[in-house]
């Protein structure tokens, strides 16, 4: 069965502080593989799409990063505006042509505190 | 360019009772998805349209259904509301370029069911 864990579930960082937020994934052939961030009382909103292992992506202080089993979403010098829900999602190669169907993990609740 | 609007935002209805919720994607959108959101499932995805067509649809039962209008707007409904059905719904509206996972999601409909 196709599946994406999230690790850990919330994370508390002071500013300038970097971590790194986890996804491993499990899927019939991987299509590709995403991070959103989703604020409170707002829908997720898209950050990156993986596709194969190697591969990086950045943007601002976000950078991500794909093995055959996982992903990285790594924060540097994060800043309290970066605080929200990261979620990671899989598209699998039987995808039947959907471009909606994602598998999401449930979230990394980030917390930066000034 | 205006975003993918939901509503109604927030709805209380009771058991056995039905829900319909409307969703406008962003203009020139032709991919139309659904997602269920709850704390312990996480965002699970419902459905997806194009082109007044179902395209794939998640392992939700028959109660849950959805249709998609020629002008791409989208309205999910759920029929004999249980109290598991309380969730946020989230609307995600895409461009129909193959599978990017690039969606872009409403602020979404907050249903309780009591």
């Amino acid at each position: 069965e196709d599946q994406v864990t999230q690790s850990p579930e919330a994370l508390r960082l002071q500013e300038g502080e970097s971590s790194s937020l986890n996804c491993s994934y499990t899927v019939s052939g991987l299509r590709g593989l995403f991070w959103y961030r989703q604020d409170p009382g707002k829908g997720p909103e898209f950050l990156f799409t993986l596709y194969s292992a190697g591969e990086e992506k950045e943007k601002e202080r976000l950078k991500a990063t794909l093995t055959k089993k996982e992903s990285f979403l790594h924060i540097t010098a994060p800043k309290p505006e970066d605080s929200a829900t990261y979620l990671c999602a899989v598209q699998a190669r039987n995808y039947g042509g959907s471009q909606g169907n994602l598998i999401f993990g449930k979230g990394t609740k980030l917390s930066v505190k000034p | 360019k205006a975003g993918v609007t939901q509503t109604p935002r927030y709805l209380i209805k009771t058991r056995g009772q039905q829900v319909t919720l409307s969703c406008s994607p962003i203009s020139g959108h032709r991919s139309v998805s659904w997602y269920q959101q709850t704390p312990g499932q996480g965002l699970q995805f419902l459905f997806e349209y194009f082109s007044e067509t179902q395209r794939n649809k998640g392992n939700f039962p028959g109660r849950f259904s959805g249709r998609q209008f020629s002008n791409s707007r989208s309205e999910m409904n759920v029929s004999t509301l249980e109290l598991g059905d309380s969730a946020l719904y989230l609307c995600a509206s895409s461009l129909w370029q193959g599978p990017t996972g690039e969606l872009f999601f409403g602020e979404g409909s907050r249903l309780t069911v009591l």
